[in-house]
């Protein structure tokens, strides 16, 4: 069936790196994805669309340089997290639409600590 | 935009024991999704239910679009319900709104 597959699911990275994040879906194609962050004991919040072969949707506030967002197929997005710092530390989620009833399904997340 | 209240925040059960989350918007939406995170962060979507009844083993869930509510029952509850349950909400082409969710502890 329809998966939405998300790695790393753990990542620990040293100040001013970069990390990528991918969320690749199973089964399906997805030509929108989303991506969530996930403070701790906080709802979601959504920082991003993806557009297969298109530049991804920001959200107010969300820093397109600091979050680059890469849609190349219909099965892959990417998320790179870019000069990380230790606010960035937080869980990541990608998400994608299946089917016409649009239901949505989530990566398995990844949590992201910068040091 | 359109606001998402769920109710209650935090909840206790004893295992067996049955319960009801809600979920208020605050205008006409036509996708509503129901679903749970556990103690891991994964998220199963546990129903799309923008008007009706469904249910799904001990689950079940009742969106009275009308009213701008919908419910999530959990009967018999295990100690495997344990988590968040978020309930989201789409108004035309937007991307869903998540509620801020109910907190659900199942203890033995």
């Amino acid at each position: 069936g329809a998966v939405v597959s998300q790695h790393p699911s753990r990542v620990i990275c040293k100040s001013g790196t970069s990390v990528k994040i991918e969320c690749r879906s199973l089964d399906f194609q997805a030509t929108t994805m989303f991506w969530y962050r996930q403070f701790p004991k906080q709802s979601l919040m959504l920082m991003a669309t993806s557009n297969e072969g298109s530049k991804a949707t920001y959200e107010q506030g969300v820093e397109k340089d600091k979050f680059l967002i890469n849609h190349a197929s219909l099965t892959l997005s990417t998320l790179t997290v870019t000069s990380a710092h230790p606010e960035d530390s937080s869980f990541y989620i990608c998400s994608a639409t299946v089917g016409a009833r649009q239901a949505l399904l989530f990566g398995q997340g990844t949590r992201l600590t910068v040091v | 935009g359109i606001q998402v209240e769920q109710s209650p925040p935090d909840l206790i059960l004893q295992e067996g024991a049955n319960s009801t989350l809600r979920c208020n918007f605050s205008d006409s939406v036509n996708n509503l999704q129901w679903f749970h995170q556990n103690p891991w962060g994964q998220l199963i979507n546990l129903f799309y239910i923008p008007s009706g009844t469904k249910q799904n083993g001990r689950l079940s869930a009742t969106t009275v679009a009308t009213e701008r509510y919908s419910l999530l029952y959990i009967s018999s509850s295990q100690t495997t319900d344990s988590g968040v349950y978020f309930c989201a909400v789409e108004r035309g082409n937007t991307p869903l709104v998540f509620g801020k969710g109910t907190r659900l502890s199942v203890i033995a």
